[in-house]
Order: C-alpha cells, then sequence, then structure tokens
C-alpha cells in the first residue's frame, strides 16, 4: 500500500524552542492532514490543506502543502509543556476514498 | 455536545472470544471508519461505511466484522480469527467520504487486551 514517511520519529527540545517536522511521499496528494494525540486519547485534528503551497495557521501551528505535492511540513513555535504528544501527518490521493497515515512524531519537552 | 463516543474504554477479552466495540457519533456524519495503532505505528484502517447498510473492506480487516445498521452507530467485532488483538482501537467520523472539508474527526479509542 502507500507509504507515507515522517520524520523525524522522536524529537527531545527544550521549553521555547520552535519544533519542525515533515512528510513525504511517493505519490501526488490532494489532501494534507495534521493530528496531534495525547496519550491514550484519539488523535485530534489541527490542520487540513487542500491546495499546492498553501500555507495555514492554528495559533502557533504552522503547516505547508509542499508545491510537489508529495510533501508536507508541520512547524511549532515557542514549544510549552502541552505540546508534548504524537503528531501525525494523513494524506488522501487524489479519488481515493481512504488515508494514509504516517508513523508519528513524539515530541518530548523538557522544562 | 456532538462527538464520537467509544465505549469501554478498556476492555479485557480471553483468547478465543470474540468481542465488539462500540462507536456512536451525534455529529450527522455519513462516513465512519475504524483504525487499529500499535506501538510507535501509524493508524492502519480496518473498516469503513460511506451509507447506512454498507461497508467496505480497509488494509487490515482479516479477523474483523462490522455493521452499520443506523448512521449513528458503526459497531466493530474482534473475531478469535484476528490473530494479535491486542492493540488500540480508534473510531472515526467525517461528513462525507473524500473532498474538502470532510475530514475525519476520532473518538476516544477503546484499548483491547487479549489474555
Amino acid at each position: 500500500g502507500q507509504q507515507l514517511n515522517q520524520s523525524p520519529q522522536s524529537m527531545f527540545i527544550q521549553e521555547g524552542e520552535d519544533v519542525s517536522m515533515n512528510c513525504t511521499s511517493s505519490s501526488i496528494f490532494n489532501t494534507w492532514l495534521w493530528y496531534k494525540q495525547d496519550p491514550g486519547e484519539g488523535p485530534v485534528l489541527l490542520i487540513a490543506l487542500y491546495k499546492a503551497g498553501e500555507l495555514t495557521s492554528n495559533g502557533r501551528l504552522t503547516a505547508q502543502f509542499g508545491i510537489t505535492r508529495k510533501d508536507s511540513f508541520l512547524n511549532i513555535s515557542a514549544s510549552i509543556p502541552s505540546d508534548v504528544g504524537i503528531y501525525f501527518c494523513a494524506g488522501r490521493v487524489q479519488g481515493a476514498q481512504k488515508l494514509v497515515f504516517g508513523q508519528g512524531t513524539r515530541l518530548t519537552i523538557n522544562p | 455536545d456532538g462527538g464520537i463516543t467509544q465505549s469501554p474504554k478498556y476492555l479485557f477479552r480471553k483468547e478465543g472470544q470474540n468481542v465488539t466495540l462500540s462507536c456512536e457519533q451525534n455529529l450527522n456524519h455519513d462516513a465512519m471508519y475504524w483504525y487499529r495503532q500499535d506501538p510507535g505505528q501509524g493508524l492502519r484502517l480496518i473498516y469503513y461505511s460511506q451509507i447506512v447498510n454498507d461497508f467496505q473492506k480497509g488494509d487490515i480487516a482479516e479477523g474483523y466484522s462490522v455493521s452499520r445498521e443506523k448512521k449513528e452507530s458503526f459497531p466493530l467485532t474482534v473475531t478469535s480469527a484476528q490473530k494479535n488483538p491486542t492493540a488500540f482501537y480508534l473510531c472515526a467520523s467525517s461528513p462525507g467520504l473524500a473532498g474538502i472539508n470532510n475530514e475525519q474527526f476520532f473518538g476516544p479509542g477503546t484499548r483491547l487486551t487479549v489474555l
């Protein structure tokens, strides 16, 4: 099946630092999504992207739909303790009904 | 409040027993999904349903069954044929199956442990 490569797998940062993670695909996607999952809970949708080159913000979070349509980036500015969790990217190929998920980036913040 | 509920939060079963996980949504969404999550891995699609009385196999449907008799309910049965059923199970729903603003929203999950 289709694969999404999400990196890094884990990040250990200091509070206040900026964070950057990305996902790449071998297929062209027409939708990119970013979710955050807290331990033992379901993922929560953070940002949805629908156009190549689109840059969308949600508070301190900013995500971009890559112009090649094969990648997407998520940045978190000035990290705070509640940013801890696992961040997943997900994408959908044009015409497809199913989402493909990345393996997640686990973010740990040292106070 | 509108949302997706899954029950129970934790479930323990003996090997060889079938078990049914509940998923209910009051968002008036047409589409519903079941995913399985294993440690350190992304979400893998088990089954999905676009409308009542219709459902499709996902990537890992073997050993699982579903029904969609009502729009708001999409229960998942983990059968004894599932070789490694211990996992975190997530239910999701969306207004439709694809396209803008048809994104998936997730329930809180059920952690199933088979002893």
